[in-house]
């Protein structure tokens, strides 16, 4: 069965700053996507970044980028220069590369940004 | 450019109650979803379409029906509402499910 975890709850971090979040999944297979989505307070799902498992380079977006570990099976977002926009909750998602079209999602990580 | 409209966003309803909630996009994507959001979880798939006439279960479809007619609209249908369907609901649509998902603004759906 597929997981994703995302072990941190709630992470806080002062503006200007750079914060790191954490995700793991567990899959069998080799070929399989990952997503980063972000959720502010107006309820809005978007999408952050995305990361196909077969390139080996890190995705970034801006501010954005991740740390892509795949023989840890561990994908984290990475923010610079965080500023009060960024926070939201975050959530880590898992879409397998075969012809099985479901997403599977994390918990969750609330981002606080301290002025 | 409207993106993914879900309607209604706020709805009561009474134990036993059906209702429809109404998902439509514009971009002529192929996959669209459903899924519900509860506190302290991520986002779980109800159910999913690949293209108009083909519609699949995701992980927790029981009491949740589903259609593609059409291209644009999936819409979702609680046959007999109960309290354990109160929930924030979201329809999504990709080009597939590994591309980028658009996602509607939610509906807040509580059963009393």
């Amino acid at each position: 069965a597929q997981t994703v975890t995302q072990s941190q709850p709630e992470m806080s971090v002062q503006e200007a700053e750079t914060v790191t979040l954490s995700c793991t999944y567990d899959t069998s297979e080799s070929d399989y996507y990952l997503f980063w989505y972000k959720q502010p307070p107006s309820r809005q799902m978007i999408l952050v970044i995305r990361q196909e498992a077969y390139k080996q380079q890190n995705a970034t977006e801006n501010r954005f980028s991740v740390n892509f570990q795949k023989a840890a099976k561990s994908f984290s977002l990475k923010i610079s220069d965080s500023q009060l926009g960024d926070a939201a909750m975050y959530f880590c998602a898992l879409r397998r590369g075969d012809s099985n079209y479901q997403l599977i999602w994390g918990a969750g990580t609330k981002l606080i940004i301290k002025p | 450019n409207a993106g993914v409209t879900q309607t209604p966003k706020f709805q009561v309803l009474k134990t036993g109650q059906s209702m429809t909630l109404q998902c439509a996009q514009d971009m002529n994507h192929e996959y669209m979803s459903w899924y519900r959001q509860d506190p302290g979880m991520g986002l779980r798939l109800i159910h999913y379409s690949v293209g108009a006439g083909i519609t699949d279960q995701g992980e927790v479809p029981n009491g949740y029906n589903v259609s593609r007619s059409t291209t644009e609209d999936f819409p979702l249908r609680l046959l007999s509402a109960a309290p354990s369907q109160t929930s924030v609901y979201f329809c999504a649509s990709g080009r597939s499910s590994n591309q980028p998902q658009h996602f509607g603004d939610g509906t807040r759906l509580s059963i009393l």
